[in-house]
């Protein structure tokens, strides 16, 4: 059981362009909505992160939309590079969980030169 | 440096024989915790650890074994692995506390024939 949906699978987008990452949650009380970004032979690093009583964060050229009613949550990169080519993680935390995150089954993201 | 070192990084085996995949942290945090990464499915936890002597579940425990006796330390333990594991392998840390980024290490990929 998936419990955080993440689309889509991969993407592919032009230099300079917008790339659009989507995630769907169910359960209403996860409290904590990061991403994380992953370079091939790397492990995850964080990236940016949201509380649900923000609707939109927003760091350099990413940016996190939050939609609290729909229960999904956005990962927007401005201005897409090269070197932001990575597969990207949404991820949910639940509220008073000793186990701290579930995460999406990720996005492989091309940025075309 | 601040980093998760998981040891080793590469590993071909066969079935049923017993093999270890080592964690360490040098950030003192109390949180530890193992993923494995599937095509597809995203990462899933295996088991964590609040701290020395404290493990438990996550999603996908079946198989595994885990210990905590210092608090650098988390080895995952396959008693008996199967083709089935052969998965991308990912060990992180984190303090315990609220919204606390989790920093992974580079991952260990185990191939069991």
């Amino acid at each position: 059981q998936q419990q955080v949906k993440q689309s889509p699978q991969s993407l592919i987008v032009q230099k300079g362009g917008i790339s659009i990452i989507n995630c769907a949650y169910e359960n209403t009380a996860f409290d904590y909505f990061p991403w994380y970004q992953q370079f091939p032979g790397k492990g995850p690093a964080l990236l940016i992160a949201i509380r649900p009583d923000v609707s939109e964060k927003k760091e350099g050229r990413f940016t996190i939309s939050f939609n609290k009613s729909a229960k999904q949550f956005s990962l927007h990169i401005m201005d897409s590079q090269p070197g932001d080519s990575a597969t990207y993680f949404c991820a949910a935390r639940l509220a008073g969980s000793a186990r701290q995150l579930t995460f999406g089954s990720g996005t492989q993201l091309t940025v075309l030169p | 440096e601040a980093q998760v070192t998981q040891n080793p990084r590469y590993l071909i085996t066969v079935t049923g024989k017993k093999l270890t995949v080592t964690c360490s942290q040098n950030m003192n945090h109390e949180y530890m915790s193992w993923y494995r990464q599937d095509p597809g499915l995203g990462l899933r936890q295996i088991y964590y650890s609040m701290n020395v002597e404290v493990t438990d579940k996550g999603d996908v425990p079946e198989g595994y074994k885990v210990s905590r006796k210092e608090k650098r330390n988390f080895p995952l333990i396959l008693e008996s692995p199967s083709p089935n594991q052969t998965s991308l392998y990912f060990c992180a840390s984190s303090p315990v506390g609220l919204n606390q980024p989790q920093h992974f290490g580079d991952g260990t990929r185990l191939s069991i024939l």
